[in-house]
């Protein structure tokens, strides 16, 4: 069975430091995909990334870049000089291609709080 | 443009009305979906529609009623709801049903009284 586990509850950082959000996740599938999600107070849960299992390639995209590590089961997310605008609760999630039920699992979620 | 539209933005209703929630996209995607959200919790699936067809049912309790009319548009049918049903309910859409990004609405809070 596919599970998504973010062992941190709640990160609190001042602006400008540097976070890891970590997630790690178990699967019995070959091909599947890692995603994260933002959620902000106002609920909206934002699409940041889609990873497929084939492609380890590390991204970055302006503050943010991701770790794909499939040797550790792990998709970790890091934000760079954080800023009060990046406080939400970020989740992880995995949808396997073949053997699962083609649906996203998510993690229990990552708190961030940013202070100014 | 990755919109998901969602009306109500918020409603309260008694545990004997009925009510419908709508999600709107126009973004071409095959397969739409309806997520319960309790506070401090992850979003728990309640239904997938793939192709207009229900394609999951995570064993959701028949006072919620899912309904896909056309490819656009996903409603969900409220009657006879209990208090502890009170939730944000979130709709996503995406491309179809194999593991594509899924792109959310701003969710419909609801409240039984």
């Amino acid at each position: 069975a596919q599970k998504v586990t973010q062992a941190q509850t709640e990160i609190s950082v001042v602006e400008k430091e540097d976070v890891t959000l970590d997630c790690v996740y178990e699967t019995r599938d070959t091909t599947y995909y890692l995603f994260w999600y933002k959620q902000p107070p106002s609920g909206e849960l934002v699409f940041l990334i889609r990873r497929n299992s084939f492609d380890e390639q590390n991204e970055i995209s302006g503050r943010y870049s991701w770790n794909f590590q499939k040797s550790t089961s792990s998709f970790n997310f890091t934000i760079t000089a954080s800023q009060v605008v990046d406080s939400a609760v970020y989740f992880c999630a995995l949808s396997e291609r073949d053997t699962g039920r083609r649906a996203l699992t998510f993690g229990s979620g990552t708190r961030l709080q940013v202070q100014p | 443009d990755t919109e998901v539209t969602q009306t109500p933005k918020h409603l309260v209703m008694g545990m004997t009305n009925k009510k419908s929630l709508k999600c709107e996209q126009h973004m071409g995607h095959r397969a739409m979906y309806w997520y319960k959200q309790k506070a401090k919790k992850p979003p728990e699936l309640m239904f997938v529609y793939s192709y207009e067809k229900l394609s999951i049912n995570e064993s959701v309790p028949s006072r919620f009623s899912p309904e896909c009319p056309n490819s656009s548009l996903l409603n969900l049918h409220l009657h006879a709801l209990q208090p502890e049903d009170s939730a944000l309910y979130l709709c996503a859409s995406s491309q179809d049903q194999r593991a594509y990004e899924q792109y959310f609405g701003p969710g419909t809070r609801l409240t039984v009284t």
